[in-house]
């Protein structure tokens, strides 16, 4: 079976400050991790994915994670927050042999000025 | 087209009645998933068509959700005598060959059952 956990309901950081957004996954195999955001009565967006390879991977508006295999963790970070940031982030796990993206519960994040 | 996209947007039904919620996904893409994302959760695995074929639905619920892909493009979600319960946003998926492809979203169908 395959599992993400984003420990965080909501993460708030101020505009300009860097933001982590927490993701661990639990897999039988090598993981597939990805993460997406949700904008108000928008669809998923795909932001950036780490299939193998480097740990640190780079994706949309400015954003990266870095995948740790030791800790199981799939960290979302911005080194510099935007108010336009402010969505609702998900993690999200698949295997080579599976057929079904399983996804987190979610992290609101709020960036304030 | 150059998006996923779902009809209707926003459905509104009473107990009891049938449903269908209708995807029309990327136009090449043989991968079709169906989620359900209910109020405060992450989007909850339904099915996931390769062509035409259901290549895996353990994630329907029950027998009073089925869905279809006739053609290998537009698939369409079938809910029978739904219940309150039933009450979420059902978002469809696209891709190419599953794995690590990148799923493209629609924007869901909004389904509210009184």
């Amino acid at each position: 079976a395959q599992s993400v956990a984003q420990p965080e309901d909501q993460v708030n950081v101020a505009e300009g400050n860097p933001l982590t957004v927490k993701c661990t996954y639990s897999v039988s195999g090598n993981p597939y991790l990805f993460w997406y955001v949700q904008y108000p009565n928008r669809g998923l967006q795909f932001l950036l994915k780490y299939i193998t390879g480097d740990n640190l991977v780079k994706g949309s508006y400015g954003f990266e994670a870095e995948f740790n295999k030791s800790q199981t963790s799939f960290h979302l970070k911005k080194p510099s927050a935007l108010v336009s940031d402010s969505a609702l982030y998900f993690c999200a796990v698949i295997t080579g042999t599976a057929s079904k993206l399983t996804f987190g519960t979610g992290t609101r994040l709020q960036v304030t000025l | 087209g150059a998006g996923v996209s779902q009809t209707p947007s926003n459905k509104v039904t009473e107990k009891g009645k049938y449903v269908e919620l209708r995807c029309d996904p990327i136009s090449g893409h043989t991968a079709l998933y169906w989620y359900r994302q209910s109020l405060g959760q992450g989007p909850e695995f339904l099915i996931y068509f390769q062509g035409t074929g259901a290549a895996d639905d353990s994630g329907l619920p029950n027998d009073r959700f089925f869905a279809v892909r006739p053609e290998g493009s537009v698939s369409t979600l079938k809910i029978q005598r739904t219940e309150r319960g039933d009450s979420a946003v059902y978002l469809c998926a696209s891709s190419l060959p599953s794995g690590a492809n990148v799923l493209t979203f629609g924007a869901g169908s909004r389904l509210t059952v009184l």
